[in-house]
Parts: structure tokens; sequence; C-alpha cells
């Protein structure tokens, strides 16, 4: 099956600890994003990355970082300098490229407490 | 400017109605307006997307309607079901691989 997983779907942390959420995809797409659901607040970029060894920051990066040091995958990092973490993360995959589709994996649900 | 704008927030409609979503961009180098909808705890998925030089596109029950020269672009929903209950998410993309997305829309579609 072809897709993109993320790990685990939920998780707890105590305020003042990175935490690294794990994204993996099989579609042997190049492209690969972050983003940030809040309620209300629709879908926001963290971070994105077009090819191996390289990524640029979103709207948000502010508190994250990312590495891609695969194809397939494209963990994100969450800070302690991150202010508000708790929220609701994507992973997205795509074939760069005019009018393509962003695959969505399922989500994980960061909670910090 | 980047942003695009999505009303209304929240929609409820009859089984077998028309709900309308509205979203509008500023960003006239946007070539590809994608519709995604998502599940409650779910990764959104794509709907229908169309280009500025189309301005109509259907896919079975849904339709997007484009008007370039206003910038708006909006997904009806034919003979709504309970099943569509759903945040619908639209979006501009441009030169580069980011996509822009609207806020969201809530629907309720009531058996």
């Amino acid at each position: 099956d072809g897709g993109i997983t993320q790990s685990p779907k939920y998780l707890f942390r105590k305020e003042g600890q990175n935490v690294t959420l794990s994204c993996e995809q099989n579609l042997n797409h190049d492209a690969m994003y972050w983003y940030r659901q809040d309620p209300g607040q629709g879908l926001r970029l963290i971070y994105y990355s077009q090819i191996v060894n390289d990524f640029q920051k979103g709207d948000i990066a502010e508190g994250y970082s990312v590495s891609r040091e695969k194809k397939e995958s494209f963990p994100l990092t969450v800070t302690s300098a991150q202010k508000n973490p708790t929220a609701f993360y994507l992973c997205a995959s795509s074939i760069p490229g005019q009018g393509t589709e962003q695959y969505f994996g399922p989500g994980t649900r960061l909670t910090v407490t | 400017q980047q942003q695009v704008k999505q009303s209304p927030q929240s929609l409820i409609v009859q089984k077998g109605g028309i709900p309308i979503i509205n979203c509008a961009y500023e960003n006239t180098a946007f070539d590809y307006f994608p519709w995604y909808q998502q599940f409650p705890g779910k990764g959104p998925a794509l709907l229908i997307a169309i280009r500025p030089d189309v301005s109509e596109k259907k896919e079975g029950r849904f339709t997007i309607s484009f008007n370039k020269s206003a910038k708006q672009f909006s997904l009806h929903i034919m003979d709504s079901q309970p099943g569509d209950s759903a945040t619908y998410f639209c979006a501009g993309k441009g030169g580069s691989e980011k996509l822009v997305f609207g806020k969201g829309t809530k629907l309720t579609v009531n058996p």
C-alpha cells in the first residue's frame, strides 16, 4: 500500500521537552511538507522540502526544526521554544510541479502540558 | 498577498440541499485551486481542483465555479448527504510548491 504514515497518532509531553514527530512516505515523492492545524485556523505551513538535504521555512517555523536525510522521511522536532505546541500536525508529500496533488498523512495530535 | 479567504466558517443544510462554500484569493500568480475534504481526526484528502483557464469543473456531485476577474471560486455540493459532513478547505498555489489554505468550512448535513 502506497501512502504516508505518521506516528504516533497521539503524543503527550511535558512542557520544556523536545519531541520528534515521524513522517514516512513510500510514494517516491520528492517534496514533503509539515502543517499545523488549530481549530478555526486552517492549515499553516511549518517547513517544506523539495529535495533531499534541503528544506525551507514555511509561515510558522519558529520553535520547530526538520531534517531531510532520506527521500522517504521528513521528521519534525517540536522544541521547547515553541510557545503553543499543542496542535494537530499533518505531514504531506507531492511530486514537485504545477498543479500536483499534495497527499496527506493521518496526522499526529500532540498535547503538551 | 498570499491569503485565501474562505466563507462561511460553518454551514448546516438538510439532506438533498446544495451547500455552497466561497473562497477569494489575492495573489494573481495562483494557477491551481484545489479543494480538500477532511473528516474528524483524519488528514485532508483532495476532492476536486481547477485551473483558472476554465470557469467550471464537475466531478460527481461536486462542482467548482471559478471567476478569474473577481478572483473568487466556490464549491457546490449537489444532493448533499449526511456522509458529506466534514470540513472543507480551499487553497491556492502559484509558482512555488506552497499551498495557501483557507481557514475551512465545517459542513453539517442533517438527515
